[in-house]
């Protein structure tokens, strides 16, 4: 089964650029549909983009002047980048899988958080 | 914009049976939106119950079930039990490429 680790700095200052690698195992990551996901502090899920090998990546629609998102074959990896961060941009990012167009995430890391302060 | 709608909070007695629901603030729910149901407990990641409406994902209990009850999706738990206790989420296909996920619903089983 396909599995999942995120990774990336904890802490970003305010107006800095947010970035996160997920690492995948298990799995071809040409198979599978890749995505991002975050949840801040006590709130709700909020999902932030997705790709599939071989093609565009897809945001939210209320982040995507400030998002992307790109995969790496050869390390077997998907990255996020989110820039101009603001405190309400901390959260738990999550980065997911899915073999169906039709299911948004069915594979889960186990999330990282990133806080935005200064 | 559309939003997602769930209930904030639900409660169910041991053993009984509970639906959740998944609507939009405009327009109703078909197939087409690939309703998505997850399950998630304080400090761990979410957990795939549902996809494309009624698709169970692996090792997921038939005790629970996904339709179209009106002009929502739902979310059907049967049997519950004091571990279902959790927060249920539902995520929507709104076209280009796009899922938009509903507020979620507390589920207390008492």
């Amino acid at each position: 089964q396909v599995q999942l680790q995120e990774s990336g700095p904890g802490l970003v200052k305010p107006s800095e650029t947010l970035s996160l690698t997920c690492s995948v195992s298990g799995g071809s990551i040409s198979s599978y549909y890749w995505s991002w996901i975050r949840q801040p502090p006590g709130k709700g899920l909020e999902w932030i983009s997705y790709i599939h090998y071989g093609g565009s990546p897809y945001y939210n629609p209320s982040l995507k002047s400030r998002v992307s998102m790109s995969i790496d074959t050869s390390k077997k990896q998907f990255s996020l980048r989110l820039t101009s961060v603001t405190a309400a941009d901390t959260a738990v990012y999550y980065c997911a899988s899915s073999h169906t167009i039709s299911a948004a995430a069915i594979r889960w890391g186990q999330g990282t958080l990133v806080t935005v302060s200064s | 914009q559309t939003v997602v709608t769930q209930e904030p909070s639900v409660s169910v007695s041991p053993g009984g049976t509970v639906t959740l629901t998944c609507g939009l603030s405009s327009g109703s729910v078909s197939p087409s939106y690939y309703p998505n149901w997850f399950q998630q407990t304080p400090g761990q990641a979410p957990r795939s119950l549902i996809y494309s409406t009624n698709t169970r994902s692996s090792g997921v209990p038939d005790r629970f079930s996904g339709s179209i009850v009106g002009n929502k999706a739902a979310l059907t738990i049967t049997g519950a039990q004091a571990d279902d206790e959790s927060d249920y989420y539902c995520v929507l296909y709104m076209g280009s490429g796009t899922w938009f996920f509903g507020g979620g619903t507390k589920l207390t089983v008492l």
